[in-house]
């Protein structure tokens, strides 16, 4: 049992380059989410969905796009990665019940050059 | 959401019972207690979560007081891999749709 997988797990970027991340998850779960952490910060939310083909903004969605073609996928997109998007990123998802508990993957470590 | 006040660290002995206190005294009726952990490098890990009554599962016991302003997250018998920061958030439920608001939480080393 997976739970919740992101791939890549480091990546390495330079300034203005994009790129995608990765979650899937093998619960059936209808709520999936992305957010980031810094360093001595609390998770800020970037974006969710609430099910398959719908997105929502988060508090921190600048510079970020998504998308949910299938339940078990959701993709965070970099068009043009600056510095300040150095981060952690963490992918959770949970049951359309109250959306809690949410269960989180290992996190993806981005820098960006 | 009401706010929580965590310490921010605590030590353990290994195999002694670790006593994770949290205030919530704006608490509403009908506002739930949450707990998570983070481990280090890992992403946040649910533990348990109540309203009224006190709560058990594999992981941990949930102690709420009688007013609800303050709970107690236990850690039965603390190993070295319980070493992690600890998370009281207070949430409404069902509000799927809205971010969790980690704060800074305790930071618990258990120690050999």
């Amino acid at each position: 049992n997976a739970g919740v997988t992101q791939t890549p797990k480091f990546r390495v970027l330079k300034t203005g380059q994009s790129m995608t991340l990765l979650c899937a998850q093998d619960m059936n779960h209808e709520y999936m989410y992305w957010y980031r952490q810094d360093p001595g910060m609390g998770l800020r939310l970037i974006h969710y969905s609430v099910g398959e083909g719908t997105t929502a903004k988060g508090e921190v969605p600048d510079g970020y796009n998504v998308s949910r073609l299938k339940k078990q996928n959701f993709l965070l997109g970099l068009e043009s990665a600056a510095p300040s998007q150095t981060s952690v990123y963490f992918c959770a998802s949970s049951s359309g019940t109250g959306g809690l508990p949410q269960h989180f993957g290992d996190g993806t470590r981005l820098s960006i050059l | 959401d009401a706010k929580t006040t965590q310490p921010p660290s605590m030590d353990c002995a290994e195999g002694r019972a670790a006593n994770l206190p949290c205030n919530h005294s704006t608490i509403s009726g009908n506002e739930y207690v949450y707990w998570y952990r983070q481990i280090h490098s890992q992403g946040p890990q649910y533990i348990i979560h109540g309203l009224k009554n006190n709560e058990t599962n594999e992981m941990a016991s949930l102690i709420i007081t009688e007013d609800r302003k303050s709970s107690t997250l236990i850690l039965p018998h603390a190993t070295l891999r319980d070493t992690a920061v600890y998370y009281c958030i207070v949430r409404v439920f069902p509000r799927g749709n809205t971010p969790l608001v980690f704060g800074k939480g305790t930071r618990l080393s258990v120690i050999a």
